[in-house]
This record gives structure tokens, C-alpha cells and sequence, in this order.
């Protein structure tokens, strides 16, 4: 069975922290992709980054910065000196070959305080 | 540039009421998906269909159909709403171009209260 773990459910820090929030995946299958997704309070889902199961190179995208570790089957996704507009519920998912869902995480609340 | 709409931002209707909720993609996309979202429940899909005409439950199809008869639209249809129905519903579409990695980009959902 496949299945993503966001175990942080609210994060609150003030402007200008760093804060990580976590996404641990279980799969069997060898070929999947995992996806992060953020949900403003507006409720659209907008997509952040996706990467497959053979590429571990971390990924940087300006103050977003993605860990991804197989060895700890881990997608972390880190915020650099973060601002009020990253606000939001973030979503991380499991995409495999098995089943055409989305296995999607509980999601984690992140709050940037002014 | 993706775009997926939902004909309503926000919706209300009374319990037994007929409910339509409509999505639009321009993407030319294969897949598209009907969501729910619930407070403590996370995203559940609720249907899926992959091509025009096409469809598959979800993990909770019960008291809602769809339809496809245009692989740009797809609509969520709620025979009888019940309170039980009140939710955050989004959709989302997909292409095959890249597999099982494509992505799946949502529009702006639609806030459904029944009374």
C-alpha cells in the first residue's frame, strides 16, 4: 500500500525564519513521483514542484529549496527566510504506477507571522 | 499557460436541490478529476474520468455521477444534495504525455453549502 505522512499539522514562525516541513512516502513501487502542492487561503491548489524516484538531486527554486531522500523515503521542502504571503496549507503527494491517483498527504498549516 | 476552471466560486442549495458543479481545461488534457475537500479528511476523490465518455469511481462516489461529453468539460452532478454534501470541491486535470508524472493542476475550487 502506498502512503505520504505529513506529520507537522500546523507550523507557525515569525518573518524572515527558515522552517522545513516534513513529507515521509511508503511505496513498494520503484518508479513513482512526488509532488508538492500549496493551498492559499483562496483554496486554489497550485502546484510547486514534482520529481521522480530516480533523481535525487535536490532542488532550488529562489527562497523554495526540495530535499529528496530515498534512503528515508523523505520529500522535505524547505522555506528560506520566509514571508507572510507563504501563508498556506502545503501538500505533498505520491503519484505511482500502480494506481492513477494522487496519494496525498494530510497537509501541514504553515503561518508566517509579521 | 494552465488554466482550469470551475463555473462557481461559491454555492448554496437547499437539501434535495439538483446540483451541477461544471470544469473547464484548456490543456487538451486526457484525465480529469472531481475532489472533495473536508476539514480532517484531506482530498478525497470522489471521480475520475479519462476520456471523453469515460469514467471511474473515486474513493467516495456514493450520492454523485459525472459526466464527459466534451474531453474539455466534466462535470460533477449531485442528484439530491444533502447537508452531508457541504464541502470544498475541486477539480483537476491531467495530460499522458509524461505518464504517471504528469501533473495534475487544479482550478479554483467551488465552496458548495447546502441547507
Amino acid at each position: 500500500a502506498q502512503k505520504v505522512t505529513q506529520a507537522q499539522t500546523e507550523i507557525s514562525v515569525v518573518e524572515k525564519e527558515d522552517v522545513t516541513l516534513d513529507c515521509v512516502y511508503e511505496t513498494r513501487d520503484t518508479t513513482y513521483y512526488l509532488f508538492w502542492y500549496k493551498q492559499p487561503p483562496s483554496g486554489e491548489l497550485v502546484f510547486l514542484i514534482r520529481r521522480n524516484s530516480f533523481d535525487e538531486q535536490n532542488e532550488i527554486s529562489g527562497r523554495y529549496s526540495w530535499n529528496f531522500q530515498k534512503s528515508t523515503s523523505s520529500f522535505n521542502f524547505t522555506i528560506t527566510a520566509s514571508q507572510v504571503v507563504d501563508s498556506a496549507v502545503y501538500f505533498c503527494a505520491l503519484s505511482v504506477q500502480s494506481n492513477y491517483q494522487l496519494i496525498w498527504g494530510a497537509g501541514t498549516k504553515l503561518i508566517i507571522k509579521p | 499557460d494552465v488554466k482550469v476552471t470551475q463555473s462557481s466560486r461559491y454555492l448554496v442549495k437547499r437539501t434535495g436541490e439538483k446540483v451541477f458543479l461544471e470544469c473547464v481545461q484548456d490543456m487538451d488534457h486526457e484525465n480529469m478529476f472531481w475532489y472533495r475537500q473536508d476539514p480532517g479528511l484531506g482530498l478525497r476523490l470522489i471521480y475520475f474520468s479519462y476520456d471523453v465518455k469515460m469514467k471511474e469511481k473515486g474513493d467516495i462516489p456514493e450520492g454523485y455521477s459525472v459526466s464527459r461529453e466534451k474531453k474539455e468539460r466534466f462535470s460533477l452532478i449531485l442528484e439530491s444534495a444533502s447537508t452531508n454534501q457541504t464541502s470544498m470541491y475541486l477539480c483537476a486535470s491531467r495530460g499522458l504525455a509524461g505518464g504517471l508524472g504528469e501533473t495534475q493542476y487544479f482550478g479554483p475550487g467551488t465552496r458548495l453549502l447546502v441547507l
